[in-house]
């Protein structure tokens, strides 16, 4: 079974500074990996989606990079604001399941 | 494009008393999720339908969770009769192509049992 581990659970950083985020994978045979941004009390909101066939995605200051022989997913995030405060979810859509699996996420707060 | 819409946003409950929840996903997305996530947990699969039928409810508790997507566009999640450990957000999501394609979730309907 797919397990997804997120390191760390928990961030603080002062604003401006960028950061890396880390998910990794326990089963390589993945078809895509999807990086989300959770506020407090609302859903998930879609960041980048990457195909098992791509190494990397970016979005305006952020970047997902994926290396799938290591089971490995980072999420950069250049010159951090505070309004990045999130909880940050890493997801993996595992090969013949047809679903994704989530990991638990890492709490950033960015300090002004 | 409007997004997944989910309802009731609250809900709380007695134990041993039941409970719906209503999705309406994405126009044009054949795949629809229910996801429960507890507490500090990531969101976990609960049912995933392709059109009107089920594609995996492996990890539905059946003996109180139930769901249906009657006409392959709304869904409902009931649970009868909710139990303490059922406090969680149930969030619904929605994709174009099963399997391969991204996922946007809803915001979410958060239960809590008494």
């Amino acid at each position: 079974k797919q397990e997804v581990t997120q390191i760390p659970a928990a961030l603080s950083v002062p604003e401006g500074e960028n950061l890396v985020l880390n998910c990794s994978f326990t089963d390589s045979a993945i078809y895509n990996l999807q990086w989300f941004r959770q506020d407090p009390g609302k859903g998930l909101t879609s960041l980048l989606l990457i195909q098992s066939s791509q190494r990397e995605q970016t979005s305006g200051r952020l970047n997902a990079s994926l290396d799938k022989s290591s089971g490995r997913s980072t999420l950069y995030i250049a010159a951090s604001q505070p309004g990045d405060s999130a909880t940050y979810l890493c997801a993996v859509g595992a090969t013949g399941a047809n679903n994704l699996f989530f990991g638990t996420g890492t709490r950033l707060t960015v300090i002004p | 494009e409007a997004g997944v819409a989910q309802s009731p946003r609250y809900k709380i409950i007695e134990k041993r008393q039941s409970v719906a929840f209503w999705c309406n996903p994405i126009s044009g997305h054949a795949t629809l999720y229910w996801y429960q996530q507890i507490l500090g947990q990531g969101p976990k699969l609960l049912i995933q339908f392709q059109n009107n039928g089920v594609v995996d409810d492996s990890q539905l508790p059946k003996d109180r969770f139930s769901a249906e997507r009657l006409k392959g566009v709304d869904s409902t999640l009931k649970i009868q009769p909710a139990k303490l450990e059922d406090s969680a957000v149930y969030l619904c999501a929605s994709s174009l192509e099963r399997g391969r394609g991204e996922l946007f979730f809803g915001e979410g309907s958060r239960l809590t049992v008494l």
